[in-house]
């Protein structure tokens, strides 16, 4: 079946400017994970939706990023006000259940801030 | 919170040779253990998991060991290939907290 999909899967932004990244997860699946990945390092976590609740947004660095689920579907993160410290990758990932422990990750959304 | 190392962050094996990748972690109430390849303009791969009630798992070529007084697990991989060749991160989580911690990745380099 179909894997998590994110668009746009490439994203340039000028510094100041507001973005807006899309995850479609698994259908079905009921929690869901954005991740942060820098050039050269692991994933880093930033906030987590289990339906359309977000129980943990430890990980968002700052109040410019935002994200959310209102549907329990489809995910948004959105940065507002980008600053080159921004640039990364922004990966999704959705697991069954809550408690089910395997995550299964889309390509991710390739941000660069100038 | 959880700390993940991980080692090597380059290794290079001939085609046929034997790979291992080594994680160890720092919160005891971490009972799962993912690893992931990813490929270049890919998202993570999940390849193995473990979960703290078992020491060992296989799946064809590569198998994940746990050793949960130490706090470290290990990828192996026989009989390599060169589609083998990919970054690989070892992770951990638990029950509480469903969020991922990962390593900082090892590349893998197979040559044929």
């Amino acid at each position: 079946g179909a894997g998590v999909s994110q668009s746009p899967r490439y994203k340039v932004a000028k510094r100041g400017q507001d973005v807006a990244l899309r995850c479609d997860p698994i259908s079905g699946h009921v929690s869901l994970f954005w991740y942060q990945q820098a050039l050269g390092q692991g994933p880093e976590f930033l906030t987590y939706f289990q339906n359309e609740a977000q129980l943990d947004k430890s990980g968002l660095p700052s109040d410019r990023f935002f994200a959310e689920r209102p549907e329990g579907s489809v995910s948004t993160l959105k940065i507002q006000r980008t600053q080159q410290e921004d640039s990364a990758v922004y990966l999704c990932a959705s697991s069954l259940e809550y408690h089910s422990y395997e995550q299964y990750f889309g390509p991710g959304t390739r941000l660069t801030v100038t | 919170g959880e700390n993940v190392e991980q080692h090597p962050s380059t290794l290079s094996v001939q085609e046929g040779d034997s790979a291992v990748i080594k994680c160890t972690y720092s919160d005891s109430a971490s009972n799962y253990f993912p690893w992931y390849k990813q490929e270049l303009g890919k998202g993570p791969q999940l390849i193995i998991d473990i979960r703290s009630n078992v020491g060992e798992k296989k799946d064809q070529r590569i198998a994940v060991t746990l050793n949960k007084t130490a706090k470290h697990f290990s990828l192996h991989i026989t009989e390599t290939q060169p589609e083998d060749s990919a970054v690989y991160f070892c992770a951990a989580s638990n029950t509480g907290f469903q969020k991922l911690v990962f390593g900082t990745g090892t590349r893998l380099l197979v040559s044929p």
